[in-house]
């Protein structure tokens, strides 16, 4: 299948702090990208569709101004969280598309480990 | 609006046996997606199957076999000869034909002991 990397993989920061993750489609370009989160022991939830040269269309319930989506190129998707919390510590985790078909299969990132202390 | 029920939360099986972990969906569309995905303890998600809603063979690959009834909107996985690798969180997953939304079940833990 297709390989999607994230980094970093894990990371611990301050509480006020930013952090960026980085989605990157590695044998593929990725027309289409979408950030989950998933807090310990549950489902993912989908948080934003990121769309490269347009901007990202965020789900119902998530803050934009809080979770930047940058996605610049056809391989590289950008997510920062602004001015961390506590409460946004989660796993984040990415998908790309293979190809702009919306039928096409959404293949995941290893995700990104959040601890906002 | 869409939703998958994994009723399961957690199986616990011995090694060799077989499994079945159990997937319903709700769904006014008549074309869509249904999904299967592993996450290993490392929590990259690992596709194994996409299915459109119009396909109702059951599939096998290997020691996976998945069972589509559209009668009952259930989307069954089944592991036969379970292993120790086989441990995981499995998503059942439901998608628009033409959207971009995957709608994740809750997840089942699947323990396989030795």
């Amino acid at each position: 299948g297709a390989v999607v990397s994230q980094h970093p993989s894990r990371v611990i920061c301050k509480s006020g702090t930013s952090v960026k993750i980085e989605c990157r489609s590695l044998d593929f370009q990725a027309t289409t990208m979408f950030w989950y989160r998933q807090f310990p022991k549950q489902s993912l939830m989908l948080m934003a569709t990121s769309n490269e040269g347009s901007k990202a269309t965020y789900e119902q319930g998530v803050e934009k101004d809080k979770f930047l989506i940058n996605h610049a190129s056809l391989t590289l998707s950008t997510l920062t969280v602004t001015s961390a919390h506590p409460e946004d510590s989660s796993f984040y985790i990415c998908s790309a598309r293979v190809g702009p078909d919306p039928r096409e299969t959404q293949y995941f990132g290893p995700g990104t480990r959040l601890l906002v202390l | 609006a869409q939703k998958v029920t994994q009723a399961q939360t957690e199986i616990s099986v011995v090694e060799k046996e077989d499994v079945t972990l159990d997937c319903v969906y709700e769904t006014r569309d008549t074309t869509y997606y249904l999904f299967w995905y592993k996450q290993p303890p490392s929590g990259e998600l690992v596709f194994l199957i996409r299915r459109n809603s119009f396909d109702e063979q059951n599939e096998i690959s290997g020691r996976y076999s998945w069972n589509f009834q559209k009668s009952t909107s259930s989307f069954n996985f089944t592991i036969t000869a379970s292993q120790v690798v086989d441990s995981a969180v499995y998503f059942c997953a439901l998608r628009k034909e033409y959207g971009n939304k995957l709608v994740f079940g809750a997840g089942t833990i699947l323990r396989v002991k030795s």
